[in-house]
């Protein structure tokens, strides 16, 4: 049983364009979502958060947004670089954080020159 | 910087070789840490927790004797894969969260195993 899912595997963007990535849950008992960016054969770099209190949160270029109704969200790149080439994983968990982490299946990003 | 620390970065053994990964948080005290496996092009599936003070909480289908848990002190948690065999090939990552709430959890590097 699947609880956080990615469900595009890939996405390919042209530089200084919007990356926008997707992921849906199943458990209305997360609390609190993160994005990581991930390189191959390291461990996953945090990128940003948002707390099932709020449905927006931004920082610098990356902005994710909560849909709770539909348990959706969203992360977006705005302008995307080549340097955010990477694999992102979206993870939920439970008490703010403080929780083993759920992970979806990842998106590889290819940002374009 | 780095807020884990995980070592060692590679292991390459031979069957049957027990081996030993540590992670450590740099500043700051964590009572639980986890440990995450990888296949490739695969997510990241939770092994087990480890608690501070008391057992490992493992998770369904990871078997605790093969991967023995240790949690030391404050800032350091072990994980040691006993008897390795090539299927326990993988990569394994250690996170630790801070005690406090709606703060990321950091990972450490990450250890590819690679057992011959």
């Amino acid at each position: 049983d699947q609880q956080v899912k990615q469900n595009s595997p890939s996405l390919s963007v042209q530089e200084g364009r919007i990356s926008i990535l997707n992921c849906d849950y199943t458990n209305s008992m997360f609390d609190y979502f993160l994005w990581y960016k991930k390189y191959p054969a390291e461990g996953p770099t945090f990128l940003i958060s948002i707390s099932s209190i709020k449905d927006k949160n931004e920082d610098g270029r990356f902005t994710v947004f909560l849909n709770k109704s539909a348990k959706h969200l969203s992360l977006h790149i705005v302008p995307s670089q080549p340097g955010d080439s990477a694999v992102y994983f979206c993870a939920a968990s439970y008490q703010g954080g403080s929780e083993k982490l759920v992970f979806g299946k990842g998106t590889k990003l290819t940002v374009n020159p | 910087g780095a807020v884990v620390s995980q070592h060692p970065s590679w292991v390459i053994c031979k069957s049957g070789t027990s081996v030993k990964i540590e992670c450590r948080s740099l500043d700051f005290q964590a009572t639980t840490m986890f440990w995450y496996r990888q296949f490739p092009k695969q997510s990241l599936m939770l092994m087990a927790t480890s608690n501070e003070g008391s057992k490992a909480t493992y998770e369904q289908g990871v078997e605790k004797d093969k991967f023995l848990i240790n949690h030391a002190s404050l800032t350091l948690s072990t994980l040691t894969v006993t008897s390795a065999h090539p299927e326990d090939s993988s990569f394994y990552i250690c996170s630790a969260p801070r005690d406090i709430s709606n703060q990321p959890q950091h990972f450490g590097d990450g250890t590819r195993l690679s057992i011959l």
